[in-house]
């Protein structure tokens, strides 16, 4: 099943630290990109999401940027808290479909 | 809490058996979709059902199938269990904004 490309598989960062995250796609049909937060033992819960028409979006201390000629896309964490380390997924949404693709996760922990 | 519910949280049975998982969407939501979640897997798509109709399919396995029903409660059927079917299985509606919205999951164990 086609699939987003995302890495590293781990991070460990420290406390006050920038987290990066990064995803990369193939298929150029997708006109939604979101970030999912997993919490252990809970479903995944949207982060935040960008569309293609757009390069950069931010959210408090979260934020996407988007290169289309690179087919890419990243998360950063500014200032990273031990409360978000999680799982986190990359996903795509196609264009006149309904089907959500994740990246395989990405596991960050936050260390005080 | 996301709205919506998944039962059962937990439950173990045997190879070759078969079980039915449930998940209620968000009130208003139509859309189903049904994630399995596996530790070398992560999440994959499986089916997305849109006001009982089925509009997206992912590697579903033969011996797994779903439907929505008019209440728009889905059910995800699996059967002749495999040790590799082993894993979390993920239900999310998706509301007006295309966000899904996950439910807490059903954790499957094949013995």
């Amino acid at each position: 099943q086609q699939q987003v490309k995302q890495s590293p598989q781990s991070l460990i960062v420290q406390k006050g630290g920038i987290s990066i995250i990064n995803c990369a796609y193939e298929n150029t049909a997708f006109d939604y990109f979101p970030w999912y937060q997993q919490f252990p033992g809970k479903g995944p819960a949207l982060l935040i999401a960008i569309r293609p028409d757009v390069s950069e979006k931010k959210e408090g201390r979260f934020t996407i940027s988007f290169n289309k000629s690179a087919k890419q896309f990243s998360l950063h964490i500014m200032d990273s808290q031990p409360g978000d380390s999680a799982t986190y997924f990359c996903a795509q949404l196609g264009v006149n479909t309904d089907k959500l693709i994740f990246g395989t996760g990405t596991r960050l922990q936050v260390f005080p | 809490d996301s709205g919506v519910t998944q039962t059962p949280k937990h439950l173990i049975t045997a190879t070759g058996q078969r079980v039915t998982l449930r998940c209620s969407p968000r009130s208003g939501d139509l859309s189903v979709y049904w994630y399995q979640q596996s530790l070398d897997q992560g999440l994959q798509f499986l089916i997305h059902y849109y006001n009982g109709e089925e509009r997206a399919k992912g590697n579903i396995l033969e011996r797994f199938s779903a439907q929505q029903f008019p209440d728009l409660h889905s059910e995800l059927n699996l059967s002749s269990l495999e040790l590799g079917d082993s894993a979390l299985y993920f239900c999310a509606s998706r509301g007006r904004t295309g966000e899904l919205f996950f439910g807490e999951g059903s954790r499957l164990t094949v013995l």
